[in-house]
């Protein structure tokens, strides 16, 4: 059980948007900010988004996260087959002392 | 280039002990936190723990999973962080990775299997 909570799933076409969301609490998402990985089987997660919004360099406007409450989300429009991948949210738990992960999204791109 | 390198993975009985370890290169090593995120097969990402930078104090953090059972440690001068497991169990089974960055966890090595089996 994660203390985060994604959707185990989510699909969209070529060139669709999809939203990727992440239930917390308000001893992390509220009071901490969030991070979101890209992670592709075989290889070490990517960070795509850091502080609820920020792109570190080299990652596509595509990609767009939001905070609002105990909650995130993450945005891909324009959806290519290269996006196909798992999804994770994280945040740092005041509670628990510890980073908190979503139990991770698998994103199918039909 | 910013990198991380884990090693020392492998196969090991259950209740032994293992040590993982984890060399940065391009960066200020001693600067940032140092975390573990594993991946058992088939699951999500869960953290394992992490050890401050010195100016932080050089605390650390675990999962409960893993309390009383594992530690990290670090070597400044050698850009080297350690995970040391020990009483380990067959759901310690995973890949390990050890990520840093001064937004917590940006940057993230490749990754060393652990294997618990008898």
């Amino acid at each position: 059980q994660s203390v985060l909570t994604q959707p185990p799933s989510a699909s969209g076409t070529p060139g669709q948007r999809v939203t990727i969301s992440c239930s917390g609490s308000s001893s992390n998402i509220e009071s901490n900010t969030v991070n979101w990985y890209q992670h592709l089987p075989g290889t070490a997660p990517k960070l795509l988004i850091y502080r609820n919004n920020q792109r570190p360099s080299g990652v596509p406007d595509r990609f767009s996260g939001s905070r609002s409450g105990t909650s995130a989300s993450l945005a891909i429009s324009g959806l290519q087959s290269e996006d196909e991948a798992d999804y994770y949210c994280a945040s740092w738990d005041d509670s628990l002392n510890n980073w908190v992960f979503g139990g991770g999204t698998k994103l199918t791109v039909l | 280039e910013v990198q991380l390198v884990e090693s020392g993975g492998g196969l090991v009985q259950p209740g032994r002990s293992l040590r993982l370890s984890c060399i940065g290169s391009g960066f200020t090593f001693g600067d940032y936190a140092m975390s573990w995120v594993r991946q058992a097969p088939g699951k999500g990402l869960k953290w394992v723990g992490f050890i401050r930078s010195e100016p932080y104090g050089g605390t650390t953090e675990y999962a409960a999973s893993v309390k009383g059972r594992f530690t990290i440690s670090r070597d400044d001068s050698k850009s080297i962080a350690y995970l040391q497991m020990s009483s380990l169990k067959t759901e310690d089974t995973a890949v390990y990775y050890c990520v840093t960055g001064p937004y917590g966890m940006d940057v993230w090595g490749q990754g060393t299997t652990v294997t618990v089996s008898s």
